[in-house]
């Protein structure tokens, strides 16, 4: 079974700074995607960025970027010059690409982590 | 907001009451998904439906029930809940169960279970 981890439960900024939130798994797999959500308080969850394993480039989304460690099993978000609206929980989620499997559409989340952004 | 909607947003309920969620996407998505999310736990998978069948029960107790009676309407109806049972409930919805589509949350019911 997958796993994904965040080991980060709480991260701060300042606003127009960069920050960096961290993301490992266990997989056995070789093909799967990876995600990081967004969740801001009492609003809906919302997907910030995707990256799938067989791409070597990292995503990139505006101010968002990952860097994809597939050895490492890791996936860090990069959020740069972060604004007030980025406060929010994130969590970072597996994606297995067997569409034969068991697991077929789902989506294994880590815990979270809290980014609070300071004025 | 993500065109996924979830009625109640805040539920507080009885042990022995029996009481439904309800989910409904204006996506024209074919899959949709019932997820659980406990404080300082990662999100669970509950329930995944495709075009109706469910595909998934990710070894959910019996006191959960879903339904799913069209593509556009999914509920959770609850029965004889526990206080561990309390939680931010998420519904989401996809083009379909297939890898490449990408989850729509819902905004959650808050449930407390008394």
């Amino acid at each position: 079974a997958q796993t994904v981890t965040q080991s980060q439960p709480e991260m701060s900024v300042q606003e127009a700074e960069t920050v960096t939130l961290s993301c490992t798994y266990d997989t056995s797999e070789s093909d799967y995607y990876l995600f990081w959500y967004k969740q801001p308080p009492s609003r809906q969850m919302i997907l910030v960025i995707r990256q799938e394993a067989y791409k070597q480039q990292n995503a990139t989304e505006n101010r968002f970027s990952v860097n994809f460690q597939k050895a490492a099993k890791s996936f860090s978000l990069k959020i740069s010059d972060s604004q007030l609206g980025d406060a929010a929980m994130y969590f970072c989620a597996y994606r297995s690409a067997n569409a034969g499997g068991t697991s077929y559409g789902k989506l294994t989340f880590g815990q979270g982590t809290i980014l609070t952004v300071h004025p | 907001e993500t065109g996924v909607t979830q009625t109640p947003r805040h539920l507080v309920m009885g042990m022995t009451n029996k009481k439904s969620l309800k989910c409904e996407q204006h996506l024209g998505h074919n899959a949709m998904y019932w997820y659980k999310q406990s404080a300082k736990k990662p999100l669970e998978l509950m329930f995944v439906y495709n075009f109706k069948e469910q595909t998934e029960n990710n070894s959910v107790p019996s006191r959960f029930s879903p339904e799913c009676p069209n593509s556009s309407h999914l509920f959770l109806h609850l029965h004889t809940l526990q206080p561990e049972d309390s939680a931010l409930y998420l519904c989401a919805s996809s083009q379909g169960a297939s890898l490449t589509y990408e989850q729509y949350f819902g905004p959650g019911t808050r449930l407390t279970v008394t």
